[in-house]
């Protein structure tokens, strides 16, 4: 198993710009989350789904947009960047609501 | 609602000391309570796992957590650490009722492994 697989690793777009990261398991999970970490913090949740064509917003879901058309891939869009969405995103899914498994990351610049 | 606290942003030990983690929570519910670990520039591992089982709890690479409910603690400890273990560490709560959004994650604890 590859687990959660998260691409790409590191991005750098400009102001307005928009972009789509990408997050794919296989492990046949039923939840998927969204989650950005902020230098010196922990993380916070964008957007999460617990199966495929449902999805709901978490803490701090503004800027962001998600979809969930298969088990396997919970895509996030952003559609106009901003330098405040500068973040490390994490992408994570499990089984039930609790113990989850992250990808490596997308580190992503907006300048 | 419920919160984490990590009690120490960084932490220093010697290679082969103990170490020690600090973290203190709050809860409406009885809570479910994790470790996670991240390496430079990788994702977070779940260390462990506490689910209202035995209040020891064991974890992966000889660490271990102690739920304390009087305290309202989830400290990390481990014997003996290595150098492989410099990582940044966090405390997670999850609430009784379990929602997907129900995690809340402390602001981590950077743990350095002087040789």
């Amino acid at each position: 198993n590859a687990g959660v697989t998260q691409t790409p690793k590191f991005r750098i777009l400009k102001i307005g710009q928009s972009m789509t990261l990408q997050c794919a398991q296989d492990m046949n999970h039923n939840y998927m989350y969204w989650y950005r970490q902020d230098p010196g913090m922990g993380l916070k949740l964008i957007y999460y789904s617990v199966g495929a064509g449902i999805t709901d917003k978490g803490e701090v879901p503004n800027g962001y947009n998600v979809s969930r058309s298969t088990t396997e891939d919970f895509p996030l869009r952003l559609e106009l960047a901003a330098p405040s969405q500068t973040s490390v995103y994490f992408c994570a899914s499990s089984r039930g609501p609790e113990t989850q498994y992250f990808g490596p990351g997308t580190r992503l610049l907006v300048l | 609602a419920q919160s984490v606290t990590q009690l120490d942003s960084h932490v220093s030990v010697s290679e082969g000391t103990p170490v020690l983690l600090r973290c203190n929570y709050s809860s409406s519910y009885s809570p479910s309570l994790f470790w996670y670990v991240q390496h430079p520039n990788k994702g977070l591992q779940l260390l462990l796992k506490y689910t209202s089982a035995a209040t020891l709890v064991k974890g992966i690479n000889g660490f271990e957590a102690e739920f304390k409910k009087s305290e309202t603690s989830f400290h990390l400890t481990k014997p003996s650490a290595h150098m492989s273990d410099a990582a940044e560490y966090f405390c997670v709560v999850s609430s009784a009722g379990g929602g997907a959004d129900g995690l809340t994650f402390g602001k981590g604890t950077h743990l350095i492994i002087q040789p």
